[in-house]
């Protein structure tokens, strides 16, 4: 069954620096995804991506976040200057179509933030 | 306001009992819901959606539009069933609005 993957599984980085990271969604999807999920709170909803630019964005999603699809099959969250609260678990999911379509998430990558 | 109502954090069961985890919801138009499972140490998955209208692993769950509900059920808890369940909501845009999740402990 194909799967999303996501790496690093975990990432420990100190406040200010620059994280990136990755996603391999699913071969033949078109919707790409960013959710986090900050330590005993629920998941929420980051990003968006389609046809090469961001659909829709959450607040949380501010100028210090960015997206990108460099190639064919990576997706990327980029983190330019990391605080301790971004300290969570991101989670990539892709689907086939917006709406009704299911996501399918991956692993997840645990950032955590000294 | 879209949003996701999950009010137990924690719901413990003996194995062959029923199990009932609840989820409101509210979103003023034609709302797709579903139950996403996550096993200790593996990813969220998708478990059912309503459009669907089945039974997976046993459990099933209704859209009550009346009262805003999707809860999720299975009549006889197995101690396999322990996970945390989180109730979403796709209000057709793609994107997906979690509830709180409801950990489900089956006891033997």
């Amino acid at each position: 069954e194909p799967e999303v993957t996501q790496t690093p599984s975990h990432q420990v980085t100190q406040m200010g620096q620059e994280v990136i990271l990755r996603c391999v969604p699913i071969s033949n999807h078109l919707y790409f995804y960013w959710y986090r999920q900050i330590l005993g709170q629920k998941v929420e909803f980051l990003v968006s991506f389609y046809n090469n630019e961001i659909s829709e964005k959450s607040e949380i999603f501010d100028d210090q976040f960015s997206v990108e699809r460099p190639d064919g099959s990576n997706f990327t969250l980029k983190i330019r200057s990391t605080k301790l609260e971004d300290s969570a678990m991101y989670f990539c999911a892709s689907s086939g179509y917006s709406g009704a379509n299911v996501l399918t998430f991956g692993a997840g990558s645990r950032l955590t933030v000294l | 306001a879209q949003r996701v109502t999950q009010p137990e954090k924690l719901l413990s069961v003996f194995k062959g009992a029923p199990v009932e985890l609840k989820c409101n919801y509210s979103y003023s138009g034609s709302p797709e819901l579903f139950w996403y499972v996550q096993y200790s140490r593996q990813r969220l998955q998708l478990l059912l959606r309503h459009i669907s209208r089945e039974s997976i692993k046993g459990f099933t769950a209704d859209l009550n539009k009346g009262e805003t509900s999707f809860h999720l059920k299975k009549p006889f808890a197995q101690e396999e069933d322990s996970a945390m369940y989180y109730c979403a909501l796709n209000g057709n845009t793609g994107k997906l609005i979690f509830g709180q999740g409801t950990t489900l402990q089956v006891k033997p």
